[in-house]
């Protein structure tokens, strides 16, 4: 069975402080891993797919790497405007056209 | 661009009440989906269709109904409303792609409660 785990579920830094959101996987078959911004009260923005191991992508702050087990979202010297809930999500091969969503990290930078 | 679009954006119900959550996308998508998300959890999977006339269930799909007659519209009919489903429910929609899937675009949500 395809499954999402992230961690940690709530994070707070201070504006300027570099860190890291992880999440892990295990999917029969990767087909997809997707990450999501989500701010209170809207639904998920998306921000990047990753497709395999080694594959990087960039987006401003942040940036988005994958291995065969996991998937990081780096932040660098994040701003308030960054605060929000990170959505991770893969698709597999087994699961068709579903994708499975993790309960996602609450990001807080404090000014 | 509209994108997608959900109506009504708050509801609240009693139980055992009908009501049908609306969701329409304006990017000619075949795939649309319809999530729910509990407080402090991720989304969860009712129904999902890959085009008009066909849909089938996903994790949660007790207590709902789905049809798919259009490419465009994607409506979630909840029969009969029960507390468990409170909820923030969400409608997506994402493009075809052969050997990969490719993002999914979301509306802003329908929050409902079940009194």
């Amino acid at each position: 069975e395809d499954q999402v785990t992230q961690s940690p579920e709530a994070l707070r830094l201070q504006e300027g402080e570099s860190s890291s959101l992880n999440c892990s996987y295990t999917v029969s078959g990767l087909r997809g891993l997707f990450w999501y911004r989500q701010d209170p009260g809207k639904g998920p923005e998306f921000l990047f797919t990753l497709y395999s191991a080694g594959e990087e992508k960039e987006k401003e702050r942040l940036k988005a790497t994958l291995t065969k087990k996991e998937s990081f979202l780096h932040i660098t010297a994040p701003k308030p405007e960054d605060s929000a809930t990170y959505l991770c999500a893969v698709s597999g091969y087994s699961s068709a056209s579903k994708i499975i969503f993790g309960s996602g990290t609450r990001l807080s930078i404090r000014p | 661009n509209a994108g997608v679009t959900q109506t009504p954006k708050f509801r609240i119900l009693k139980i055992g009440q009908s009501m049908t959550l609306q969701c329409t996308q304006d990017m000619n998508h075949n795939y649309m989906y319809w999530y729910r998300q509990d407080p402090g959890m991720g989304l969860k999977l009712i129904y999902y269709s890959v085009g008009a006339g066909i849909t089938d269930k996903g994790e949660v799909p007790n207590g709902y109904n789905v049809s798919r007659s259009t490419t465009e519209d994607f409506p979630l009919r909840l029969e009969l409303a029960a507390p468990s489903q409170t909820s923030v429910y969400f409608c997506a929609s994402s493009t075809f792609s052969t050997g990969s899937n490719q993002p999914q675009h979301f509306g802003d949500g329908t929050r409902l409660s079940i009194l």
